[in-house]
């Protein structure tokens, strides 16, 4: 069984332009949750969803940052403009209905020059 | 806020000696406590977790304890290998109020077992 898959892998852009992570969770789970890893602040939730429905946005760090799910098999979380600040590691992890145990995904690296 | 404190930052033993690696949570009212192993280019990997009605959760070479009073936990790693080298963060979660709640992570603790 496939995991949790993001695209792309790397990104590299330059600041200003706009960037789109997807990410596809694992067939069947219903929590979908976006973190960013920096060396300087660690693993931090940016967002989660249950049931494509955002439950808790308020680790968005600021109107730049958008986070969609369309459909229980795709998520999006966008950054326009982008800054260099914004360079990290993505991760998207998913959750079945009722267990504990978050499964993550390989993560996006973003480096915006 | 949670907050997580994580001890040691980084931590280097012998193949065969154990490792432990320390957390402390602030928030009383959180009620499940994961571990994440993570190795270099991929996403965390949950190994153990503990709920806060349980004291300790052993898996083989594995094990986890909770003191709740005092509010910390803490990841006990026997018979080391060397592929147990990696990236180790312990998390809490606050269900506050949601039906999942949200864990916040310690700043990871890096492992080096030395063959």
């Amino acid at each position: 069984d496939a995991g949790v898959i993001q695209s792309p892998r790397h990104e590299v852009t330059e600041m200003g332009q706009e960037v789109t992570l997807r990410c596809k969770p694992i067939s069947g789970h219903d929590y979908l949750f976006w973190y960013r890893q920096t060396m300087m602040r660690g693993l931090e939730l940016l967002i989660y969803f249950n049931n494509n429905v955002p439950i808790d946005d308020s680790g968005m760090p600021e109107d730049r940052f958008s986070a969609k799910m369309p459909n229980a098999s795709f998520s999006t979380l966008k950054i326009q403009p982008s800054e260099p600040r914004d360079s990290a590691v993505y991760f998207c992890a998913s959750s079945f209905p009722g267990a504990d145990t978050q499964y993550f995904g390989p993560g996006t690296r973003l480096t915006v020059l | 806020g949670e907050n997580v404190e994580q001890h040691p930052s980084t931590l280097s033993v012998q193949e065969g000696d154990s490792a432990v690696i320390k957390c402390t949570y602030s928030d009383s009212a959180s009620n499940y406590f994961p571990w994440y192993k993570q190795e270099l280019g991929k996403g965390p990997q949950l190994i153990i977790d503990i709920r806060s009605n349980v004291g300790e959760k052993k898996d083989q070479r594995i094990a986890v304890t909770l003191n709740k009073t005092a509010k910390h936990f803490s990841l006990h790693i026997t018979e080391t290998q060397p592929e147990d080298s990696a990236v180790y963060f312990c998390a809490a979660r606050n269900p506050g109020g949601t039906s999942y709640g949200k864990l916040t992570f310690g700043q990871g603790t890096i492992l080096t077992v030395h063959p």
